[in-house]
C-alpha cells in the first residue's frame, strides 16, 4: 500500500465550478500536509501548508485535513482556466527532519 | 530574486551513454534536493544535501547514479551508463536549512531526459 493515495484524474470542470481534490494517507505519523501545483513543464510550487486538522483558507483555495480519517482535501472556488495544472498532495512525518512524500497528482482542466 | 536554475532543460541520449544535470539553488539555501519524476507520478527523492554533505541518499541507485555538491552551492547529478528506464524529469529543489521539520522547498523547472 502506498503511503499516500491520490486519484490521478484527469478532472475536467467548467470555469466557475468548485473543485474538490483529495488524498488519503496510511500512517498516523504523518503530521504536516501540503498541496503543490505543477504547471506543464514546470516544477511544483507550494500552494498551501498545514499541520492541524480543520480548514485553512487562502483566497479561493481551502485546504482541509481530517486526521481521524487520514484524509486531506483541497477546494478551489470559482475555478479559472489558469488553475489548469496538476495538483500534488504531499505529507511529512513528525519528529525531526523527514522527507516529503508526494501523491501521484491530479490533473485538472478548467474549461472556459 | 532568481529561482532554482537547472540545465539543460531537455536532453536526449542513447542508452549506455553518460549524462549530467546541473542545478544552482536559491542563494542562501543550505539544503538541496534531487528528485526523480516519472510521467504521471509525484516527485521521488533521490538525494538530499545539507551544505556539501549528502545526508540522505538512500534512494539513489549508486551503481549508476552519482551526485556532488562542491562548496555547498551548485550541484551535479550524473548517470553513467543511462538506461531506457531512466527517461524521466529530474527536478532540483532547495530550501533553508534551519533544522525545522518543514521548510518550503522551491523547485526548478527540471531536466527532461529521454533515453533512446
Amino acid at each position: 500500500q502506498k503511503e499516500v493515495e491520490q486519484d490521478p484524474g484527469p478532472l475536467s470542470v467548467p470555469e466557475g465550478a468548485i473543485v474538490s481534490l483529495n488524498c488519503t494517507y496510511s500512517n498516523s505519523a504523518f503530521q504536516y500536509f501540503m498541496w503543490y501545483r505543477q504547471y506543464s513543464r514546470k516544477g511544483p510550487e507550494l500552494l498551501m501548508y498545514t499541520y492541524s486538522s480543520g480548514n485553512k483558507e487562502d483566497g479561493r483555495f481551502t485546504a482541509q485535513v481530517d486526521k481521524s480519517s487520514k484524509y486531506i482535501s483541497l477546494f478551489i472556488r470559482d475555478s479559472q482556466p489558469s488553475d489548469s495544472a496538476t495538483y500534488l498532495c504531499a505529507i511529512i512525518r513528525s519528529g525531526g527532519y523527514q522527507k516529503v512524500t508526494f501523491g501521484t497528482g491530479t490533473k485538472l482542466q478548467v474549461i472556459p | 530574486e532568481a529561482g532554482v536554475v537547472q540545465s539543460p532543460r531537455y536532453k536526449i541520449i542513447e542508452k549506455k551513454q553518460p549524462v549530467a544535470f546541473w542545478c544552482n539553488p536559491i542563494s542562501g539555501h543550505n539544503t538541496l534536493y534531487w528528485y526523480l519524476q516519472n510521467l504521471g507520478q509525484g516527485p521521488e527523492l533521490l538525494i538530499r544535501y545539507e551544505n556539501e554533505e549528502a545526508v540522505d541518499d538512500s534512494q539513489l541507485p549508486k551503481d549508476r547514479f552519482s551526485a556532488e555538491r562542491l562548496k555547498g552551492v551548485d550541484s551535479t547529478l550524473k548517470i553513467q551508463p543511462a538506461e531506457l528506464g531512466d527517461s524521466a524529469v529530474y527536478l532540483c529543489a532547495s530550501s533553508l536549512g534551519n533544522g525545522k521539520p518543514y521548510n518550503e522547498q522551491f523547485f526548478g523547472p527540471g531536466t527532461r531526459l529521454t533515453v533512446l
